[in-house]
């Protein structure tokens, strides 16, 4: 059964930049034609796509986030991560990796599954 | 501001048929995906496609689409149903991904 996992810093100071690792466990992150994608949550608001990535380390990004977004992928360790650049308060969320189903027979009805259980940020000075 | 709009708040009396709509330009090209997500939970895929259940998702979710809307149908609701619930599309250039803001549902 496929699953993930987030890891990385719960505090990040203002003006720095977020780092977080998603690792994928019961399956390959170079297996399939799946991409690997980042969500995030403010408390108590709703989702935002972040961006997605495949294993080759082709990449989609939000564009109202692109600017500061940097994903990548470490095939060796089954690990694919996410900074973010300049955060400020409004960068304070819970964030989800998933696994993206969105090319080939996916490209007009993807989907996101499974998501990890999510790991919460907060904007500290 | 979002792509994909959802009604805020739904509420349906326990073993009633409920519709949860989503509405964008969007979905007259892609199909959405919907997601259950309950209080400190991750979110859940539940429909997909056309009309398609993840294993384990129970018969009562369907899903269908007419249109700019794409609609979320339970049809008998538990009162393990209730949590939010959100759509998710390709954007008007097709080339990134939305959510929609999401829907409370309430089971009375």
């Amino acid at each position: 059964q496929l699953q993930l996992q987030e890891s990385g810093p719960g505090l990040v100071k203002p003006s720095e930049t977020l780092s977080l690792i998603c690792t994928v466990s019961g399956g390959f992150i170079n297996s399939g034609s799946y991409y690997w994608g980042w969500i995030r949550q403010p408390p108590g608001k709703g989702l935002e796509w972040i961006g997605s990535i495949y294993y080759t380390g082709s990449t989609y990004y939000s564009p109202s986030l692109k600017s500061r977004v940097t994903m990548s992928v470490d095939t060796s360790k089954n690990q694919f991560s996410l900074k973010l650049s300049s955060v400020t308060a409004a960068d304070t969320a819970v964030y989800y990796c998933a696994r993206h189903c969105t090319g080939g027979n996916c490209y007009t009805r993807g989907w996101f599954d499974p998501w990890g259980q999510g790991t919460l940020v907060t904007l500290s000075s | 501001s979002s792509e994909l709009t959802h009604d805020p708040a739904v509420s349906v009396a326990l073993g009633q048929t409920v519709r949860i709509t989503c509405q964008g330009d969007s979905l007259r090209s892609y199909y959405a995906s919907w997601y259950q997500q309950k209080p400190g939970q991750a979110p859940v895929l539940v429909i997909y496609g056309k009309n398609n259940r993840p294993s384990g998702i129970p018969d009562r979710f369907s899903g269908s689409s007419s249109g700019n809307t794409a609609s979320l149908t339970i049809t008998g609701a538990q009162a393990e149903d209730e949590a939010d619930y959100y759509c998710n599309s390709r954007d008007s250039s097709g080339n990134h991904w939305v959510f929609g803001g999401g829907t409370k549902l309430t089971v009375l």
